[in-house]
């Protein structure tokens, strides 16, 4: 199948900084993109998506950005605190019913 | 609102033991349902995904299998478990439209097969 992607497997940001996790995805008929947060032990919680035909939306203290020429996602999280350590995934829906998730990026923040 | 309830949350079973999880969806009708695996420190395997009751689709062959008897209801099974088959299993759903469904996942159930 397809894959999603994380550029890197571990950050490691100071409370207070900005945090900017990468993932790229090879489809690019892939018209739906979700980020999750997942704390340890727990499923995954949706923070964010955004649709192919967007290339930013903002929630709260978060940014989703998509770039489809280089097949590009990322989530920003501003002002980042230390409840935001955690494992994130990006995933992508390429067809209307299956989703498909990368190995996951995972956030430490240093007090 | 729409609530997603997976059990039992942790198991520990032996080598060749049957394997039964079960997941269930409040507050929506007609839901899709996934049955997603994730090994320790890897990413999420589909594992198997539902549009209706009584559809099934696989997407990796294992000794596995997935049953949907009722409409919000979704069940992962197996007949005889495999050390392989450890992992964190999670159930998830969507609503069933075409223009985008954002996928929820219940709380895991930790399978420790020894």
């Amino acid at each position: 199948g397809e894959s999603v992607g994380l550029h890197l497997p571990t950050l490691s940001v100071q409370e207070g900084d900005n945090s900017i996790i990468n993932c790229a995805y090879s489809n690019s008929a892939s018209d739906y993109f979700i980020w999750y947060k997942q704390e340890s032990g727990k499923g995954p919680q949706f923070i964010i998506d955004i649709r192919s035909n967007m290339d930013k939306r903002q929630g709260q203290r978060v940014t989703v950005l998509l770039n489809k020429t280089v097949k590009h996602l990322s989530l920003q999280i501003a002002a980042t605190q230390p409840g935001d350590s955690a494992v994130y995934f990006c995933a992508e829906r390429y067809t209307g019913n299956q989703f498909y998730f990368g190995t996951g990026t995972s956030l430490t923040v240093i007090p | 609102s729409q609530t997603i309830h997976q059990w039992p949350a942790t198991l520990v079973q032996p080598v060749g033991s049957p394997l039964s999880l079960e997941c269930t969806v409040e507050g929506t009708s007609n839901p899709n349902l996934y049955w997603y695996r994730q090994a320790a420190g890897r990413g999420l395997q589909l594992l198997f995904y539902s549009v209706g009751i009584g559809q099934i689709s696989s997407e990796v062959p294992q000794n596995l299998s997935a049953s949907r008897p009722q409409d919000r209801q979704f069940i992962l099974s197996s007949k005889k478990l495999l050390l392989s088959d450890s992992g964190f299993y999670l159930c998830a759903w969507s609503v069933a439209l075409a223009s985008g469904n954002t996928i929820y996942f219940g709380e895991g159930s930790w399978l420790t097969v020894v």
